[in-house]
Protein backbone atom coordinates (compact mmCIF):
# COMPACT_ATOMS: atom_id res chain seq x y z
CA UNK A 1 0.00 0.00 0.00
CA UNK A 2 1.35 2.91 -1.24
CA UNK A 3 1.26 6.02 1.75
CA UNK A 4 1.35 9.06 -0.26
CA UNK A 5 0.54 8.51 -3.70
CA UNK A 6 1.17 11.30 -6.51
CA UNK A 7 -0.09 11.18 -10.13
CA UNK A 8 1.57 11.42 -12.58
CA UNK A 9 5.21 10.63 -12.10
CA UNK A 10 5.99 12.40 -15.19
CA UNK A 11 4.92 15.48 -16.70
CA UNK A 12 6.39 17.21 -20.39
CA UNK A 13 4.34 19.76 -21.23
CA UNK A 14 4.83 23.50 -23.64
CA UNK A 15 5.04 26.61 -22.17
CA UNK A 16 1.58 28.39 -21.69
CA UNK A 17 -0.36 25.26 -21.01
CA UNK A 18 -1.83 24.22 -17.93
CA UNK A 19 -1.47 21.19 -16.21
CA UNK A 20 -2.43 19.20 -12.72
CA UNK A 21 -1.27 17.22 -10.30
CA UNK A 22 -2.94 14.93 -7.65
CA UNK A 23 -2.34 13.64 -4.40
CA UNK A 24 -3.47 11.11 -2.51
CA UNK A 25 -2.35 10.13 1.08
CA UNK A 26 -3.64 7.12 3.16
CA UNK A 27 -1.91 7.23 6.49
CA UNK A 28 -4.79 9.25 8.34
CA UNK A 29 -2.89 12.36 8.85
CA UNK A 30 -4.69 15.64 8.77
CA UNK A 31 -2.04 18.00 6.66
CA UNK A 32 -0.78 18.20 3.51
CA UNK A 33 1.86 20.26 1.83
CA UNK A 34 3.72 20.63 -1.96
CA UNK A 35 7.65 20.96 -2.10
CA UNK A 36 9.27 22.39 -4.95
CA UNK A 37 12.68 20.59 -5.66
CA UNK A 38 14.99 22.58 -7.98
CA UNK A 39 18.31 20.68 -10.03
CA UNK A 40 20.16 21.12 -7.53
CA UNK A 41 18.21 19.32 -4.93
CA UNK A 42 16.95 22.20 -2.72
CA UNK A 43 13.05 21.19 -1.32
CA UNK A 44 11.06 24.44 -0.99
CA UNK A 45 7.65 24.67 0.40
CA UNK A 46 4.82 26.25 -1.56
CA UNK A 47 1.42 25.36 0.18
CA UNK A 48 0.36 23.63 3.29
CA UNK A 49 -3.33 22.87 4.21
CA UNK A 50 -4.28 21.28 7.95
CA UNK A 51 -7.79 19.88 7.41
CA UNK A 52 -8.69 21.42 4.32
CA UNK A 53 -7.34 24.85 5.33
CA UNK A 54 -4.70 26.71 3.79
CA UNK A 55 -2.10 27.29 6.35
CA UNK A 56 1.25 28.03 4.35
CA UNK A 57 1.37 29.80 1.27
CA UNK A 58 4.83 30.67 0.29
CA UNK A 59 5.59 33.73 -2.11
CA UNK A 60 4.35 31.65 -5.10
CA UNK A 61 3.25 32.85 -8.20
CA UNK A 62 -0.43 32.77 -8.49
CA UNK A 63 -0.51 30.39 -11.55
CA UNK A 64 -0.23 27.75 -9.17
CA UNK A 65 -3.16 27.12 -7.42
CA UNK A 66 -3.62 24.00 -4.69
CA UNK A 67 -6.89 22.88 -4.08
CA UNK A 68 -8.09 20.11 -1.01
CA UNK A 69 -11.37 18.54 -1.41
CA UNK A 70 -10.81 16.56 1.85
CA UNK A 71 -8.02 15.49 4.12
CA UNK A 72 -6.98 12.87 2.27
CA UNK A 73 -6.19 14.75 -1.06
CA UNK A 74 -4.31 17.91 -2.11
CA UNK A 75 -4.02 18.53 -6.05
CA UNK A 76 -2.29 21.44 -7.25
CA UNK A 77 -2.85 23.34 -10.85
CA UNK A 78 -0.65 25.34 -12.53
CA UNK A 79 -1.91 27.64 -15.60
CA UNK A 80 0.58 29.24 -18.09
CA UNK A 81 3.32 26.85 -17.46
CA UNK A 82 6.58 28.52 -17.88
CA UNK A 83 10.23 27.23 -18.33
CA UNK A 84 11.39 27.68 -14.99
CA UNK A 85 8.77 25.51 -13.65
CA UNK A 86 10.63 22.45 -14.71
CA UNK A 87 11.40 20.77 -11.51
CA UNK A 88 10.08 17.95 -9.58
CA UNK A 89 7.08 18.64 -7.32
CA UNK A 90 6.45 16.36 -4.04
CA UNK A 91 3.33 15.84 -1.63
CA UNK A 92 4.02 15.55 1.39
CA UNK A 93 1.51 15.26 4.24
CA UNK A 94 2.05 14.76 8.49
CA UNK A 95 -0.12 14.76 11.35
CA UNK A 96 -0.75 17.68 13.82
CA UNK A 97 -0.17 17.68 17.25
CA UNK A 98 3.49 17.15 18.03
CA UNK A 99 4.99 15.30 15.07
CA UNK A 100 4.97 17.41 12.17
CA UNK A 101 8.41 17.41 11.46
CA UNK A 102 7.82 13.81 10.47
CA UNK A 103 6.66 14.39 6.91
CA UNK A 104 5.82 11.42 4.49
CA UNK A 105 6.72 11.89 0.84
CA UNK A 106 5.45 11.09 -2.09
CA UNK A 107 7.25 9.75 -4.91
CA UNK A 108 7.44 13.20 -6.92
CA UNK A 109 6.11 14.24 -9.98
CA UNK A 110 8.93 15.36 -12.84
CA UNK A 111 7.37 18.31 -14.80
CA UNK A 112 9.18 19.19 -18.04
CA UNK A 113 8.40 22.30 -19.47
CA UNK A 114 9.50 23.16 -23.07
CA UNK B 1 22.83 34.33 4.03
CA UNK B 2 20.25 31.13 4.17
CA UNK B 3 18.87 29.48 7.36
CA UNK B 4 19.63 26.55 7.48
CA UNK B 5 23.69 26.18 5.48
CA UNK B 6 24.93 22.36 4.04
CA UNK B 7 27.60 21.75 1.99
CA UNK B 8 25.94 19.77 -1.13
CA UNK B 9 29.19 17.73 -1.81
CA UNK B 10 29.41 15.47 -3.64
CA UNK B 11 30.88 13.14 -1.13
CA UNK B 12 32.13 9.75 -2.22
CA UNK B 13 33.37 7.34 0.38
CA UNK B 14 34.98 3.30 -0.07
CA UNK B 15 32.28 1.05 1.23
CA UNK B 16 33.21 0.66 5.13
CA UNK B 17 33.86 3.94 5.57
CA UNK B 18 32.59 6.60 7.81
CA UNK B 19 30.34 9.30 6.29
CA UNK B 20 29.92 12.36 8.13
CA UNK B 21 27.71 15.11 6.96
CA UNK B 22 26.69 18.50 8.99
CA UNK B 23 24.45 21.57 8.56
CA UNK B 24 25.07 24.89 10.47
CA UNK B 25 21.93 27.18 10.99
CA UNK B 26 21.21 30.81 12.43
CA UNK B 27 18.18 30.43 14.20
CA UNK B 28 18.89 30.02 17.73
CA UNK B 29 15.54 28.98 18.33
CA UNK B 30 15.57 25.60 17.03
CA UNK B 31 14.79 22.90 18.97
CA UNK B 32 13.65 19.96 16.66
CA UNK B 33 16.84 18.77 14.04
CA UNK B 34 15.88 16.01 11.76
CA UNK B 35 17.78 14.32 8.43
CA UNK B 36 16.12 13.34 5.50
CA UNK B 37 17.53 10.69 3.44
CA UNK B 38 16.35 10.98 -0.30
CA UNK B 39 17.29 7.93 -2.51
CA UNK B 40 17.61 9.06 -6.54
CA UNK B 41 14.18 9.08 -7.89
CA UNK B 42 12.27 9.02 -4.53
CA UNK B 43 10.36 11.25 -1.95
CA UNK B 44 12.83 12.22 1.29
CA UNK B 45 11.67 10.18 4.12
CA UNK B 46 12.89 10.53 7.72
CA UNK B 47 15.90 9.01 9.00
CA UNK B 48 16.47 10.01 12.06
CA UNK B 49 15.15 13.76 14.73
CA UNK B 50 17.12 14.72 17.67
CA UNK B 51 15.04 17.20 20.14
CA UNK B 52 17.40 19.61 21.69
CA UNK B 53 21.11 19.21 22.13
CA UNK B 54 22.61 15.43 22.66
CA UNK B 55 23.36 12.56 20.57
CA UNK B 56 20.84 9.72 19.30
CA UNK B 57 22.29 6.48 17.68
CA UNK B 58 20.13 4.20 15.35
CA UNK B 59 21.85 1.11 14.72
CA UNK B 60 25.08 2.33 12.32
CA UNK B 61 23.84 6.00 12.25
CA UNK B 62 24.60 9.08 15.22
CA UNK B 63 22.86 12.19 15.07
CA UNK B 64 24.53 14.76 16.89
CA UNK B 65 23.46 18.10 18.10
CA UNK B 66 25.70 21.31 18.93
CA UNK B 67 23.42 23.96 19.95
CA UNK B 68 25.91 26.40 21.58
CA UNK B 69 27.93 25.84 18.32
CA UNK B 70 24.51 25.84 15.97
CA UNK B 71 25.91 23.18 14.24
CA UNK B 72 24.29 19.81 13.89
CA UNK B 73 26.08 16.17 12.46
CA UNK B 74 25.50 12.90 11.19
CA UNK B 75 27.65 9.97 11.04
CA UNK B 76 27.39 7.25 9.39
CA UNK B 77 29.49 4.19 10.47
CA UNK B 78 30.28 1.10 8.06
CA UNK B 79 28.42 2.66 5.18
CA UNK B 80 27.14 0.63 2.62
CA UNK B 81 26.36 1.07 -1.39
CA UNK B 82 22.64 1.11 -0.32
CA UNK B 83 23.19 4.21 1.91
CA UNK B 84 24.20 6.16 -1.26
CA UNK B 85 21.82 9.01 -1.25
CA UNK B 86 21.18 12.87 -0.80
CA UNK B 87 20.56 13.51 2.71
CA UNK B 88 19.21 16.83 4.09
CA UNK B 89 19.04 18.34 7.32
CA UNK B 90 15.65 20.05 8.40
CA UNK B 91 15.12 22.07 11.41
CA UNK B 92 12.20 23.49 12.85
CA UNK B 93 10.83 25.38 16.82
CA UNK B 94 9.05 23.27 17.58
CA UNK B 95 7.05 19.68 17.03
CA UNK B 96 3.94 21.52 15.51
CA UNK B 97 5.76 23.69 12.90
CA UNK B 98 4.12 22.84 9.65
CA UNK B 99 6.80 24.58 7.62
CA UNK B 100 10.74 22.96 7.83
CA UNK B 101 13.76 24.60 7.13
CA UNK B 102 15.67 22.52 4.76
CA UNK B 103 19.40 22.55 4.25
CA UNK B 104 20.43 21.58 0.09
CA UNK B 105 21.12 18.17 1.02
CA UNK B 106 24.04 16.50 0.66
CA UNK B 107 24.75 13.58 -2.13
CA UNK B 108 26.76 10.88 -0.86
CA UNK B 109 27.73 8.16 -3.18
CA UNK B 110 29.36 4.91 -1.10
CA UNK B 111 31.80 3.13 -3.69
CA UNK B 112 31.89 -1.10 -3.61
Amino acid sequence: DTAVSQTPKYLVTQMGNDKSIKCEQNLGHDTMYWYKQDSKKFLKIMFSYNNKELIINETVPNRFSPKSPDKAHLNLHINSLELGDSAVYFCASSQSGGRTYEQYFGPGTRLTVT
Amino acid sequence: QKEVEQDPGPLSVPEGAIVSLNCTYSNSAFQYFMWYRQYSRKGPELLMYTYSSGNKEDGRFTAQVDKSSKYISLFIRDSQPSDSATYLCAMSVTANDYKLSFGAGTTVTVRA
